[in-house]
């Protein structure tokens, strides 16, 4: 079956540190991959995407994200993360599928000051 | 541009009452509209999505309903609400033209039901 997973429920970094979230994919093909942030109370933003092409793709907020193919993975980087960085993060996946995308059930992001 | 309002932000509603949530989309025409929830501490659940006027597709069983009565504009409903009805509601919308478009969100409903 299609499916998404963020293997990390919660995630805590210091201030300044680097950051990784990871997101793990089921599905045959290349599907087209994203990540979002939901700050508390709010909608999702989109962060960036990934349709084809150079696997390394940037985002807003200085976050970029890695597709690699042999790993069914997408993972979201950012160099130094920032206090206002403490949010939720979403990996979503459009397999194609009727129209929907399947979505990473998120991780949350804390910064120790 | 194109932008999505939602409203209300937030709405308490007491058991059994009934509930409307709206959503309209603008700069754009015959967008994918969606309807999500979000439980406490939970993901992104999908309620119901359209492609068309007149066109949803329920994705769960639930005491909710959903409609589209103009392009833009996408409802969701109830006759009379339960206490697991509470959770905060997500509509978003994308191109129905272009593969692989990204989701656009709403800033949500936060609906507490007492």
């Amino acid at each position: 079956a299609q499916s998404v997973t963020q293997p990390d429920i919660h995630i805590t970094v210091s201030e300044g540190a680097s950051l990784e979230l990871r997101c793990n994919y089921s599905y045959g093909a290349t599907p087209y991959l994203f990540w979002y942030v939901q700050s508390p109370g709010q909608g999702l933003q989109l962060l960036l995407k990934y349709f084809s092409g150079d696997t390394l793709v940037q985002g807003i907020k200085g976050f970029e994200a890695e597709f690699k193919r042999s790993q069914s993975s997408f993972n979201l980087r950012k160099p130094s993360v920032h206090w206002s960085d403490a949010a939720e993060y979403f990996c979503a996946v459009d397999m194609d599928s009727n129209y929907q995308l399947i979505w990473g059930a998120g991780t949350k992001l804390i910064i120790k000051p | 541009s194109q932008t999505i309002h939602q409203w209300p932000a937030t709405l308490v509603q007491p058991v059994g009452s009934p509930l409307s949530l709206e959503c309209t989309v603008e700069g754009t025409s015959n967008p994918n509209l969606y309807w999500y929830r979000q439980a406490a501490g939970r993901g992104l659940q999908l309620l119901f999505y359209s492609v068309g006027i007149g066109q949803i597709s329920s994705e769960v069983p639930q005491n909710l309903s959903a409609s589209r009565p103009q392009d833009r504009q996408f409802i969701l409903s109830s006759k009379k609400l339960l206490l697991s009805d509470s959770g905060f509601y997500l509509c978003a919308w994308r191109p129905s033209d272009r593969d692989g478009s990204p989701l656009h969100f709403g800033n949500g409903t936060r609906l507490t039901v007492t």
